[in-house]
């Protein structure tokens, strides 16, 4: 799986939007974009995922480039919940017989930290 | 509550020895994936099963294995046991190999002394 390179680490004041990158410049063209957060002490859970176009749930949006070479997860309003670690990954889903491409590669994430 | 459940949450245990940890996916979900963290490592993907059968492998060591049972649920053994263990281990599921996401349960933190 390509690498993707994110920020450290991101403050943000309650109730505002906010904007994590993520940059993935050696992304493959069947490389699906994959955010997850893991919450403090619990597991990663998934946000939202895309390939070419934006994306909207009822979570966030994320926002991908022209080039795909980098992607944006937006939280529209982030809460004292959405206090975590966010992970961008890039997963191929196109598998080979007998084998998977199915796990997660996880990196080093960006820690958010959101102010009341 | 993700419907993937992990027992036990916590264990203790000396170098050197053997320990299983179990894991139940969400009802229905066929693939069991298993995942390392650690503080220096961060999450590390192990191993993976479908319906039954070892599908990839990742970082994981010779002591350690897994299997997943005719029942769907999964069991990673982690034996002689070294300090370098002490993790939080998570196993997530998924209906089939393609689904974009993966459910993750609450993890099994190990401590080594």
């Amino acid at each position: 799986d390509a690498k993707t390179t994110q920020p450290n680490s991101m403050e943000s004041n309650e109730e505002e939007p906010v904007h994590l990158p993520c940059n993935h410049s050696t992304i493959s063209g069947t490389d699906y974009i994959h955010w997850y957060r893991q919450l403090p002490s619990q597991g990663p859970e998934y946000v939202i995922h895309g390939l070419t176009s934006n994306v909207n749930n009822r979570m966030a949006s994320l926002a991908i480039a022209e080039d795909r070479k980098s992607s944006t997860l937006i939280l529209h309003r982030a809460t004292l919940r959405d206090a975590a670690v966010y992970y961008c990954i890039l997963r191929d889903l196109h598998m080979n017989y007998g084998g998977s491409q199915g796990n997660l590669i996880f990196g080093k994430g960006t820690k958010l930290s959101v102010k009341p | 509550d993700s419907g993937v459940t992990q027992t036990p949450k916590h264990l203790i245990t000396a170098t050197g020895q053997r320990v299983t940890l179990r894991c139940s996916p969400r009802s229905g979900d066929l693939s069991v994936y298993w995942y390392q963290q650690s503080l220096d490592q961060g999450l590390q993907f192990l191993i993976q099963y479908y319906n039954g059968e070892e599908r990839a492998k990742g970082n994981i060591l010779e002591r350690f294995s897994a299997q997943q049972f005719p029942d769907l649920h999964s069991e990673l053994n982690l034996s002689s046991l070294e300090l370098g263990d002490s993790a939080l281990y998570f196993c997530a599921s998924t209906r089939s190999e393609r689904d974009y996401e993966q459910y993750f349960g609450p993890g099994t933190r190990l401590t080594v002394t």
